[in-house]
């Protein structure tokens, strides 16, 4: 079984500020952990993906992520904001093999805000 | 990337009639494909799984006599709402994961559904 938890539903920083996204995972295999970003009214874009070679994954946009297997934490963060950052968040977890890699559980998203 | 497209990106429909909804991987072969509901200001939840050439496998809860799955071909995934009422007024999204990418499944644009 596997689980995602995003800590703090909302999170505002103002432009030019760090942005640090939580997310803690639990999963009885080894897993992938991935970021998605969400528009209003829009699907899902990956933002970056651990799949288990290096701990710190480097994405678009200036994200980056580092996976802490003895934290069982995936946070996401980005040195300087950007207007266009503003969106929701979704961490989510995969693993078992197979077409389990395919299948995600998601955390419960975590709206960004940015300020001027 | 792998390109997945949903159609359509929103529809209404009367209570009582039925939806159809589309996800098509346009370049690459999907033997798997997931659909997921989002409800306003939630995260998305994994209805079901859907393999190319056999019954769709649904999470639970989700009933399968009212949310039709039907994954036809490499590149085709159907799901069709029965029967709509307005609690099943949702975002839609799909996921389809290419057996030659082991790592990620790729996600549609989503669907809104509003049932009046």
């Amino acid at each position: 079984a596997q689980s995602v938890t995003q800590l703090g539903s909302h999170v505002s920083v103002s432009e030019g500020a760090l942005v640090l996204l939580r997310c803690n995972y639990s999963s009885s295999v080894p897993p992938y952990l991935f970021w998605y970003v969400q528009y209003p009214n829009q699907g899902l874009q990956l933002l970056l993906k651990y799949t288990s070679a290096a701990t710190l994954v480097k994405g678009i946009n200036g994200f980056e992520a580092e996976f802490k297997k003895s934290e069982t934490s995936f946070h996401l963060t980005k040195p300087s904001a950007h207007m266009s950052d503003a969106a929701e968040y979704f961490c989510a977890v995969s693993g078992g093999g197979g077409t389990s890699y395919g299948k995600l559980t998601f955390g419960q998203g975590t709206i960004l805000t940015v300020h001027p | 990337g792998a390109v997945v497209s949903q159609h359509p990106s929103r529809v209404i429909c009367k209570s009582g009639t039925s939806v159809k909804i589309e996800c098509r991987s346009l370049d690459f072969q999907a033997t798997t494909m997931f659909w997921y509901r989002q409800f306003p200001k939630q995260s998305l939840m994994l209805m079901a799984t859907s393999n190319e050439g056999s019954k769709a496998t649904y999470e639970q809860g989700v009933e399968k006599d009212k949310f039709l799955i039907n994954h036809a071909s490499l590149t085709l995934s159907t799901l069709t709402v029965t029967s709509a009422h307005p609690e099943d007024s949702s975002f839609y999204i799909c996921s389809a994961y290419d057996r030659g990418r082991v790592t990620e499944a790729f996600f549609g644009q989503g669907t809104r559904l509003t049932v009046v």
